[in-house]
């Protein structure tokens, strides 16, 4: 079977701080992959997705990056974190083309001092 | 792209009645999915409507998808305390990206 795998579950970093945080997928091959923001008591906003090994797609401006090394690996990055970027993460996968049922991590809750 | 818009944002049911929260979308939809992410948690995804007027049931939970594909609904029946959480609806428009509307919250009071 499939699982989502995220890390760190919680993480607090001081604004101006880099910030990597790593999402890996286990049981599928080529699994479209996507981050997304979660204000406190938000709906959920599309960060990043990818079809494939280097190909990403950026939904919003901001100071965050993705990237996709590995088949099954996505990574968030930024070089200097915001008081703005404190929010839920979530990476999710899915298997049936970008529309298609998506598939949630755990999430990581980002506090940005 | 399209925008789906999702009411009401908070819904407080006392325990055993019924309720419905309501998707719009601005654009016409190939699917529309529907996620519950309990406190604390991630979303979790619950059901997927693509033919128009397609009506699915889960026990308590009632799915409906427009004639238009442009809006859909989630009603709850005899709603329990296992119920609280957000639900938010998802709908996959011509670009192919699924886009979420902003969830409705749901507390129950027992």
């Amino acid at each position: 079977s499939q699982t989502i795998h995220q890390w760190p579950a919680t993480l607090v970093q001081p604004v101006g701080s880099p910030l990597s945080l790593e999402c890996t997928v286990e049981g599928t091959s080529n699994p479209n992959l996507y981050w997304y923001r979660q204000a406190a008591g938000r709906g959920l906003q599309l960060l990043f997705y990818s079809i494939g090994i280097g190909q990403i797609s950026s939904e919003v401006p901001q100071n965050l990056s993705a990237s996709r090394p590995q088949d099954r690996q996505f990574i968030l990055s930024s070089k200097k974190l915001l008081l703005s970027d404190s929010g839920f993460y979530l990476c999710a996968w899915s298997a049936t083309g970008l529309g298609g049922e998506q598939f949630f991590g755990p999430g990581t809750r980002l506090t940005v001092l | 792209g399209q925008q789906v818009m999702q009411i009401p944002q908070y819904q407080h049911v006392q325990e055993g009645e019924d309720f419905t929260t309501y998707c719009n979308s601005s654009t016409t939809l190939s699917n529309i999915q529907w996620y519950k992410q309990r406190p604390g948690g991630h979303p979790v995804f619950l059901i997927q409507l693509v033919k128009s007027g397609e009506v699915k049931k889960q026990k308590r939970l009632t799915f409906q998808f427009g004639e238009a594909k442009k809006n859909s609904s989630l009603h709850i029946t005899a709603t329990q305390t296992t119920d609280v959480g957000t639900y938010f609806c998802a709908g996959r428009g011509n670009d192919y990206k699924l886009s979420f509307g902003a969830g409705t919250t749901v507390t129950v009071r027992a």
